[in-house]
């Protein structure tokens, strides 16, 4: 059985950095053909996707937050790591972490992240 | 960018009773399409990838159809579970979804 969770905090200041990190379990991340992204949903809103990064270290980003965004993959610890520059109160959300694999999806339980002085 | 359009935004229907929903994007995207299910307080669920291949797990009575730019997601017969917030999402230039459509009971 396939087990993502996030960790991170759960309050940071405006222009801060967000750290998140998300654990899987179950699945080696280094399988070919599996994918772990980030997703993120502002209260009452709709899905967002962020970055996505593959087993053979493949990154893609959200054209409209590239500049703020970078992940990185540690298969040893089968970990991925998002990083989000200069939060804003707008970036106020529950973050996601999601690992594709052929025919499904795992989703973790989400992070409630606020952006507040 | 590729734009999706879900609609209707909201649907009132009975259990027993069929569910149609409808996505349509802003250019053809082939068969690039899935739909999430997602209840309150839950992460979103894949019940549909490649426009009409259901994922593990998921029910017999969810089906998916389209390609191109129109798309849909029919729900044979309503189970009270069913009753939730379903989005589409492309895969064909980088990822988006659509906005949703609630499924409520009435």
């Amino acid at each position: 059985q396939i087990t993502v969770k996030e960790s991170g905090p759960t309050l940071v200041k405006p222009r801060q950095t967000l750290t998140l990190t998300c654990t899987v379990s179950g699945f080696s991340l280094s399988t070919t053909g599996v994918g772990v992204g980030w997703i993120r949903q502002p209260p009452g809103k709709a899905l967002e996707w962020l970055t996505l990064i593959y087993w053979d270290d493949d990154k893609h980003y959200s054209p409209s937050l590239k500049r703020r965004l970078s992940v990185t993959k540690d298969s040893s610890k089968n970990q991925v790591v998002l990083v989000m520059t200069n939060m804003e109160p707008v970036d106020t959300a529950t973050y996601y972490c999601a690992v594709s694999i052929p025919e499904t999806m795992a989703w973790g339980q989400g992070i409630l992240v606020a952006v507040s002085s | 960018e590729i734009v999706l359009t879900q609609s209707p935004a909201s649907l009132s229907l009975s259990p027993g009773e069929r569910a149609t929903l409808s996505c349509r994007a802003s250019q053809s995207i082939s068969n690039n399409l899935a739909w999430f299910q997602q209840k309150p307080g839950q992460a979103p669920r894949l019940l549909i990838y490649d426009a009409s291949n259901r994922a593990t797990g998921i029910p017999g009575r969810f089906r998916g159809s389209g390609s191109g730019t129109d798309f849909t997601l029919t729900i044979s017969s309503l189970e009270p579970e069913d009753f939730a917030v379903y989005y589409c999402q492309q895969r064909s230039d980088w990822l988006t979804f659509g906005q949703g459509t609630r499924l409520e009971i009435k």
